[in-house]
């Protein structure tokens, strides 16, 4: 039972790299969304998709793009990396009502030097 | 944007000992959540509230919805070094499919 997997878990880049963080679920969940995490604080929603073709900002968007092509997959694009993206990024899913709980990748750490 | 204030932000207790933590908002939620996080892992979820005054336990954790829907709490009885991580809140306010999510609780049990 995989639950929400994203790749890589760690990896490093040159400021001004592009590079996508990947993210799938296996539960069949409509709810996708993606968070960063800086340490010490809490999760900022990037963005988050409600289904396949449908896409939102959250609070903090800028720098980053993202496409839901499949039920499944909801990858996160860094155009030109910049250090203040150095973070832990997490992929979350969660079932059609809203309040369902989320549950979360195991994140992907990303450093940009 | 709406913030939700948890504290403590870090504690130390002894092996055994019970623990308290809370989450505070000056908006109403729907739905309080409950996560640990440990080093190099994802959240993952301990217990959700979705009634004001709703009170459920999780084995040693017990969480409640707080009554105003401002607030919630997190107790966890007779600790074990395994309890060592980092506890999350998380609300939902109300008219939204958004979570917040607290800065969590650093939770460390001496043996």
């Amino acid at each position: 039972n995989a639950g929400v997997t994203q790749t890589p878990k760690f990896r490093i880049l040159k400021i001004g790299q592009s590079m996508t963080l990947q993210c799938t679920q296996d539960m069949n969940h409509n709810y996708m969304y993606w968070y960063r995490q800086d340490p010490g604080m809490g999760l900022k929603l990037i963005y988050y998709s409600v289904g396949a073709g449908i896409t939102d900002k959250g609070e903090v968007p800028n720098g980053y793009n993202v496409s839901r092509s499949t039920t499944e997959d909801f990858p996160l694009r860094l155009e030109l990396a910049a250090p203040s993206q150095t973070s832990v990024y997490f992929c979350a899913s969660s079932s059609d009502r809203g309040n369902q709980p989320q549950h979360f990748g195991d994140g992907t750490r990303l450093s940009i030097l | 944007g709406q913030q939700l204030n948890q504290s403590p932000q870090s504690m130390f207790i002894q092996e055994g000992e019970d623990v308290s933590m809370n989450c505070t908002s000056s908006s109403i939620f729907n739905t309080w959540l409950w996560y640990k996080q440990e080093p190099g892992e994802g959240p993952v979820l301990l217990i959700a509230l979705y009634k004001a005054g709703e009170l459920t336990s999780n084995g040693r954790l017990t969480a409640q919805f707080g009554i105003t829907r401002k607030d919630s709490f997190l107790n966890i009885s007779a600790s074990i070094p395994s309890d060592v991580g980092i506890y999350f809140c998380a609300g939902l306010p109300s008219g939204t499919y958004k979570y917040i999510f607290g800065t969590g609780t650093r939770l460390k049990v001496l043996a």
